[in-house]
């Protein structure tokens, strides 16, 4: 395991529910991440937050709304998604933003599977 | 246009048989490039790591290697095992920036 766990693992959710994914990292990391995996496609990165403050929106869409509490937590609230925004959601960690070399390796959770219909 | 370009898409090979997957980008200038292996159901995991003046690294049955002048990196799998039956993404960090560039990744598939 890579010391990053997300739940839950599976989601199913129609266009008007309100759901939430939950991150949790016991590594001490000050970073965390979250990114979209849809098939076949690049790893696309959502939002990024360094010390409990967001440093990046990636253009997501409003139906996409983060929250992290504290370091160690990450949360993204689902609310009237859309079709398309089925894939798996990972969530990432690292030490913190900015660092160089090894230091930036980001572990990855083992991710969630949304689909919405 | 993506940055980082994985080749093949796919492929699958026989057990105990060796295999490479390629990596081609244009991030530049660069601080490293990893290789991740993505088991079906959970998040990558980190299998190598080069900095732009390291031309190989090897952990274990994966070695990747690295040409910084054509921009071009391989992750060679030796004597393949079912459990090498994965994706292998390629991940490029710039260097002043910690934005992460992935490429799509190659799915392995490694039958008895």
């Amino acid at each position: 395991e890579t010391g990053v766990t997300q739940t839950p693992r599976h989601l199913v959710m129609g266009m008007t529910n309100k759901k939430s994914l939950k991150c949790e990292q016991h590594l001490g990391h000050n970073a965390m991440y979250w990114y979209k995996q849809s098939a076949k496609k690049p790893l696309e990165l959502m939002f990024v937050y360094n010390f409990k403050e967001q440093t990046e929106n990636n253009s997501v869409p409003s139906r996409f709304s983060p929250e992290c509490p504290n370091s160690s937590h990450l949360f993204l609230h689902l609310h009237t998604l859309q079709p398309e925004d089925s894939a798996l959601y990972l969530c990432a960690s690292s030490q913190e933003v900015g660092l160089a070399g090894p230091r930036d390796t980001q572990y990855f959770g083992p991710g969630t599977r949304l689909t919405v219909l | 246009k993506n940055q980082v370009e994985q080749s093949p898409q796919s492929l699958i090979i026989l057990e105990g048989k060796n295999c490479t997957l390629q990596c081609n980008y244009t991030v530049s200038p660069f601080s490293n490039l990893r290789w991740y292996k993505q088991d079906t159901g959970r998040g990558p995991v980190s299998l190598t790591i080069m900095t732009f003046s390291e031309n190989t690294k090897s952990n274990g049955r994966y070695t990747a290697t690295l040409d910084a002048d054509t921009k071009q990196s391989s992750l060679h799998i030796t004597a393949s095992q079912l459990s090498d039956s994965a994706s292998y993404i390629c991940v490029v960090s710039p260097l002043n920036d910690y934005k992460l560039s992935f490429g799509a990744g190659t799915t392995v598939t490694v039958r008895a």
